[in-house]
């Protein structure tokens, strides 16, 4: 079975400080996605990726930043934390879409960040 | 561009009851389709897929055709059970996307 693990369930952080959060995938996939989640909102996508190095940005970047310096490795960067950045935090991966399994996500359990 | 309409939440049955969550959708082509559920204090997992019209995907008992016509992709389930309670997205990946469009979830409840 496909693993997407996030490093941490929940955080409580301070308002102005550098959060970073971690997730890993274990099946080789090419690509890789943050969202954060909200209540009424949906999944809303703030960044991804499709190999290493390479990012794009979603649809709500502001205030984020992401790293990819290996293949199974993604991490989010709140480079300064504000309260507006309190929510549920998704990663997700998927193989190329040319593939037969066609963008079919994978989940992590998501990080509940609390900024205060 | 693409979009998914799901249905308002929450949705609140009892255990036995029959289940349906509609879905629409917009998208250029043809898109494949998706349900996606996310069960309390966990990440969206892959309930069932549809890739062409007319295709019926299942599992866990739940159901959803492909219905090119009205491009909708509704799921159903015929007896729902207290372990259902979560909360269900629909989603689309149009062409060679490598992103999906996700719809905003609708929350299911049901009770003993």
């Amino acid at each position: 079975d496909v693993k997407v693990t996030q490093s941490s369930r929940y955080l409580v952080k301070r308002t102005g400080e550098k959060v970073f959060l971690e997730c890993v995938q274990d099946m080789d996939h090419e690509n890789m996605f943050w969202y954060r989640q909200d209540p009424g909102l949906g999944l809303r996508l703030i960044y991804f990726s499709y190999d290493v190095k390479m990012k794009e940005k979603g649809d709500i970047p502001e205030g984020y930043s992401v790293s990819r310096e290996k293949k199974e490795r993604f991490s989010l960067i709140l480079e300064s934390a504000s309260t507006n950045q309190t929510s549920m935090y998704l990663c997700a991966s998927s193989l190329d879409p040319s593939t037969i399994a066609k963008n079919i996500q994978y989940f992590g359990a998501g990080t509940r960040l609390s900024v205060l | 561009g693409d979009s998914v309409t799901q249905m308002e939440g929450p949705v609140t049955l009892s255990e036995e009851a029959f289940l349906t969550i509609n879905c629409t959708y917009t998208a250029t082509g043809y898109p494949s389709l998706f349900w996606y559920v996310q069960y309390p204090g966990e990440g969206l997992q892959l309930l069932l897929k549809a890739t062409k019209a007319d295709d019926k995907g299942s599992n866990k008992g739940f159901e959803a055709t492909y219905r090119k016509e009205t491009t909708s992709f509704h799921l159903e389930k015929g007896s729902v059970q207290v372990s259902d309670s979560a909360v269900y997205f629909c989603a689309l990946s149009s062409g060679g996307s490598y992103i999906p469009t996700f719809g905003r979830g609708t929350s299911l409840i049901v009770h003993p």
